[in-house]
């Protein structure tokens, strides 16, 4: 069975502060797909990254960083410089490597950014 | 523009009525997906539908049923079954080559009157 936890419910940090949300998985899998989406207030769910089991570079983009490390399980997301507008619920987000694609989420972020 | 649409935003239901969301699409994707959230927590999967006319159970699928009739179009019923319905339901869609990604649409919020 596939598993995904969210240890921080909440976290709360000042506008420019730098912000890492941890992620840790468990599969039997050897091929798999790890991801990590933003819900704002309005519901959306919105892509941030996918990360296959095979490619651990870490990977850049703008101020978001993420850091995948299978000798823990772990697919870290950090934001740099955070701003009010990354105020938001973030979702890790495990899928197995066949056509079902079916997702197994975690508990979620719940990250508040205070001018 | 592309997208998933779902539709109404807000739904209301009384006990015992069986209630129908709608999910579209217009990505050409072939694969779709139903999720359930509840107020802080993750998705749980529902039904998913790989090909038109096809559709199997996901994790939660009692209370529920759906048709795959259009490749564009996967409508979600929940039924009087559900004795819980109260929720924000989230419908997604991919191309189902193994490595695509799930996008979602803006989602329906269900409310038991």
């Amino acid at each position: 069975a596939q598993k995904v936890t969210q240890a921080q419910t909440e976290i709360s940090v000042v506008e420019k502060e730098d912000v890492t949300l941890d992620c840790v998985y468990e599969t039997r899998d050897t091929t798999y797909y790890l991801f990590w989406y933003k819900q704002p207030p309005s519901g959306e769910l919105v892509f941030l990254i996918r990360r296959n089991s095979f490619d651990e570079q870490n990977e850049i983009s703008g101020r978001y960083s993420w850091n995948f490390q299978k000798s823990t399980s772990s697919f870290n997301f950090t934001i740099t410089a955070s701003q009010v507008v990354d105020s938001a619920v973030y979702f890790c987000a495990l899928s197995k490597g066949n056509a079902g694609n079916m997702l197994t989420f975690g508990g979620g972020t719940r990250l508040m950014v205070k001018p | 523009d592309g997208g998933i649409t779902q539709s109404p935003k807000y739904l209301f239901r009384k006990e015992g009525q069986n209630v129908t969301l709608s999910c579209e699409q217009n990505l050409n994707h072939d694969a779709m997906y139903w999720y359930r959230q509840d107020p802080g927590q993750g998705l749980r999967l529902i039904y998913y539908s790989q090909i038109v006319n096809d559709f199997q159970k996901g994790d939660i699928a009692e209370g529920y049923s759906v048709s795959r009739e259009k490749k564009e179009s996967f409508p979600l019923t929940v039924t009087s079954a559900q004795k819980n319905p109260t929720a924000f339901y989230l419908c997604a869609s991919r191309k189902t080559a193994v490595q695509e990604t799930q996008y979602f649409g803006p989602g329906t919020r269900l409310l038991v009157l």
